[in-house]
């Protein structure tokens, strides 16, 4: 079945405490993006790739890290977290510059 | 500024109600608008792409139509099970993979 994963699916954490949130998609696509999802701000993205090794800033990017070295994981990293980071996170990828498929979403919550 | 706004912020509609929502945007530079459904607690879901004025697409009881300056998504005789956060994306500029999303609309039908 063709999917984006993501893992883990929540998780509570306090300040400070890096964390890595995972990001698989089995369908051979290039294209490969992370969101939040705030209340009354939408979707916002804070990092992309166009392909492997090759990432560039979104609209929300302070906070987080990402690198691509396979194709298929799209990981994303806070190094530090920090309360502000509480949200709802979605990896998306996509063939071309097409429509993007959603993973299942990842709630982070940062005490 | 690149702006994404979606109106109303939340719909009720009886069952068989025909009605539209509406995304406006200002961009420097349209390269596909993009309709995606969210239902609470999963990742949006793809509808539609629009790349020019005058465009429609349709899928069953949804109909997304395309000016310069916004988009509208018609609903026709919705059905309770049409419920869902609708939500407008704009990506700008071809160089990049760059996404921007309203706020979303909130749709309830009521049997």
């Amino acid at each position: 079945e063709a999917q984006v994963t993501q893992n883990p699916r929540y998780l509570i954490t306090v300040t400070g405490k890096k964390l890595t949130v995972t990001c698989s998609q089995n369908m051979n696509h290039e294209y490969m993006s992370w969101y939040r999802q705030d209340p009354g701000l939408g979707l916002r993205q804070i990092y992309y790739s166009m392909n492997v090794e090759v990432t560039d800033k979104g609209d929300v990017p302070e906070g987080y890290k990402v690198s691509r070295k396979e194709k298929r994981n799209f990981p994303l990293i806070l190094e530090s977290p920090s309360p502000n980071q509480t949200s709802l996170y979605f990896c998306a990828s996509s063939f071309g510059q097409n429509e993007q498929f959603f993973g299942p979403g990842t709630r982070l919550t940062v005490l | 500024e690149d702006q994404v706004t979606q109106s109303p912020e939340a719909l009720r509609l009886q069952e068989g109600e025909s009605s539209s929502l509406n995304c406006s945007y200002t961009v420097s530079g349209l390269r596909g608008l993009f309709w995606y459904r969210q239902d609470p607690g999963k990742g949006p879901e793809f509808l539609f792409t629009l790349y020019s004025a005058g465009e429609e697409k349709e899928k069953e009881r949804l109909k997304a139509t395309l000016t310069k300056k916004e988009s509208f998504l018609h609903i026709t005789a919705p059905k309770p099970e049409d419920s869902a956060t609708y939500l407008c994306a704009v990506r700008v500029d071809s160089g990049t993979y760059k996404y921007i999303f309203g706020t979303g609309t909130r749709l309830k039908v009521l049997a």
